[in-house]
């Protein structure tokens, strides 16, 4: 069983800020770290998926980093959107298996 | 229609029942996953399949079991629900072979056992 931990456990951020958070794993038996935004009442849905140490992926406002050798991986949302409420799952998978944090419960006030 | 079904959707039962839940998948991927959602805690992995022939306990299977019936289908089945099994149960999926691929969820089966 892998920890991994999220912080903030949640976040109500205005309109407009931007805002990140971050994904905390041990950094050792690790293939890839997985990204998941997950609405109310929805499915979570990949975001990304991140392999190297030093990986950067974007997708329009929302990118995330990655360091495989201190354990940790960063969310980064520019100019929070309403639509931007979920919460966002990260996920280390060992080959095997994926291991999900508990979540950052994000809330856009618009 | 969703690449990921499961069935039902919600279900209350007593204490005792015996409960299936299903999960069938058009998505042609081998591997399929049962993970548990409780408030408060990540997603965690109950069991999981590779291929037909191969299945796998994960962190929580106490308490539950599973069938693979065919590629695109995989039942989770609590032989007596207790209501500390009260929760969302995801079914997913991935693509074999590739330890990187994302997972597919299904919409989700929300159990309550009273």
């Amino acid at each position: 069983i892998l920890n991994v931990e999220q912080s903030p456990q949640s976040l109500h951020v205005q309109e407009g800020d931007s805002t990140n958070f971050t994904c905390s794993f041990p950094s050792s038996n690790f293939y890839a770290l997985h990204w998941y935004r997950w609405e109310t009442a929805k499915s979570p849905e990949a975001l990304f998926v991140m392999t190297l140490n030093g990986d950067e992926k974007k997708k329009g406002r929302i990118s995330a980093t990655l360091n495989t050798k201190e354990g940790y991986s960063y969310l980064y949302i520019k100019g929070s959107q309403p639509e931007d409420s979920a919460t966002y799952l990260c996920a280390p998978n060992t080959g095997n298996q994926f291991y999900f944090g508990t979540g950052t419960s994000l809330t856009v006030i618009p | 229609d969703a690449d990921v079904t499961q069935t039902p959707r919600n279900r209350i039962t007593k204490t005792g029942k015996r409960i299936m839940l299903e999960c069938s998948q058009t998505k042609g991927h081998d591997r399929m996953y049962w993970y548990r959602q409780d408030p408060g805690l990540g997603l965690r992995l109950i069991y999981y399949s590779f291929d037909v022939k191969d299945i796998n306990k994960g962190e929580i299977s106490d308490g539950y079991s599973v069938s693979r019936q065919a590629q695109a289908k995989f039942s989770l089945s609590l032989e007596s629900a207790i209501p500390n099994q009260t929760a969302l149960y995801f079914c997913a999926t991935s693509v074999a072979g590739l330890n990187t691929g994302e997972l597919f969820f299904g919409e989700g089966s929300r159990l309550t056992v009273l």
